[in-house]
C-alpha cells in the first residue's frame, strides 16, 4: 500500500511567482491536512479538506494561498505571487479510520 | 500564543542512556497526544501516541508518561541507540474539532556511540 505522495519533493521559485504543490492521500483515505514546516519550527496546520470540501482553514493566509482536493486527481496547495517568507517545506497528511495522521516526505519550497 | 511547549531545543544523550523529552499544553479541550519522529529531509512518523484518562503508555523502549492535572507529558526512550538520532515533536489534538495536530517546537536528539 503506498504511503502519502506529495511532489515535487523541491521547487524553486522566483519572487511573484505561483507555486503548486500535489498531495496524494493513501488509498482509500479521503481526508487531508496540509502544514508548513519554517527552518527549525514545528509544523503549523493550514488546511483540512475532505473530497471537494474544506473544512477547516483556518491556518491559512488570508491572501494568496489556496487549496483544494477535487473529487478526482490530488490535493493541490496554490501559492501565488510567492514571496521569500513562504520558503519552508509543506507536508501534507492524511487521514485513516482510526484517525492516524499519515505524513508525505513534503515538498520544500525554496524562493528566489 | 503557543499552544504546546516542548523542551527540551535539543538533547544530546550516550548511547545506552535514556532521552527525555517535556511537553506542556494549555488548552484543555485537547483529548489526544501523539508523537512524531521526523529524519532530516523525510515526513514526521507516528511513533506513540497516548489518551488522557491513561498515566502511561509504553511500546517498546518508547514510553509516555501523562500528567493530566498538571498539563503535562513527556516521551522517554529507554536504552538509546543512534538510530533514535532524529527530531521528536510533541502533539496534541481536539477529536471535537477538525481535529488538527498542534504541534510543539520539536527537540532534536542526538544519540553519541
Amino acid at each position: 500500500n503506498a504511503g502519502v505522495m506529495q511532489n515535487p519533493r523541491h521547487l524553486v521559485r522566483r519572487r511573484g511567482q505561483e507555486a503548486r504543490l500535489r498531495c496524494s492521500p493513501m488509498k482509500g483515505h479521503s481526508h487531508v491536512y496540509w502544514y508548513r514546516q519554517l527552518p527549525e519550527e514545528g509544523l503549523k496546520f493550514m488546511v483540512y479538506l475532505q473530497k471537494e470540501n474544506i473544512i477547516d482553514e483556518s491556518g491559512m493566509p488570508k491572501e494568496r494561498f489556496s487549496a483544494e482536493f477535487p473529487k478526482e486527481g490530488p490535493s493541490i496547495l496554490r501559492i501565488q505571487q510567492v514571496v521569500r517568507g513562504d520558503s519552508a517545506a509543506y507536508f501534507c497528511a492524511s487521514l485513516d479510520t482510526r484517525d492516524t495522521q499519515y505524513f508525505g516526505p513534503g515538498t520544500r519550497l525554496t524562493v528566489l | 500564543q503557543q499552544q504546546v511547549k516542548q523542551s527540551p531545543q535539543s538533547l544530546i544523550v550516550q548511547k545506552g542512556g535514556i532521552s527525555i523529552i517535556n511537553c506542556a499544553y494549555e488548552n484543555t479541550a485537547f483529548d489526544y497526544f501523539p508523537w512524531y519522529q521526523q529524519f532530516p529531509g523525510k515526513g514526521p512518523a507516528l511513533l506513540i501516541a497516548i489518551r488522557p484518562d491513561v498515566s502511561e503508555k509504553k511500546e517498546g523502549r518508547f514510553t509516555i508518561s501523562f500528567n493530566k492535572s498538571a498539563k503535562q507529558f513527556s516521551l522517554h526512550i529507554m536504552d538509546s541507540q543512534p538510530g533514535d538520532s532524529a527530531t521528536y515533536f510533541c502533539a496534541a489534538i481536539n477529536k471535537g474539532g477538525s481535529e488538527k495536530l498542534v504541534f510543539g517546537k520539536g527537540t532534536k536528539l542526538t544519540v553519541n556511540p
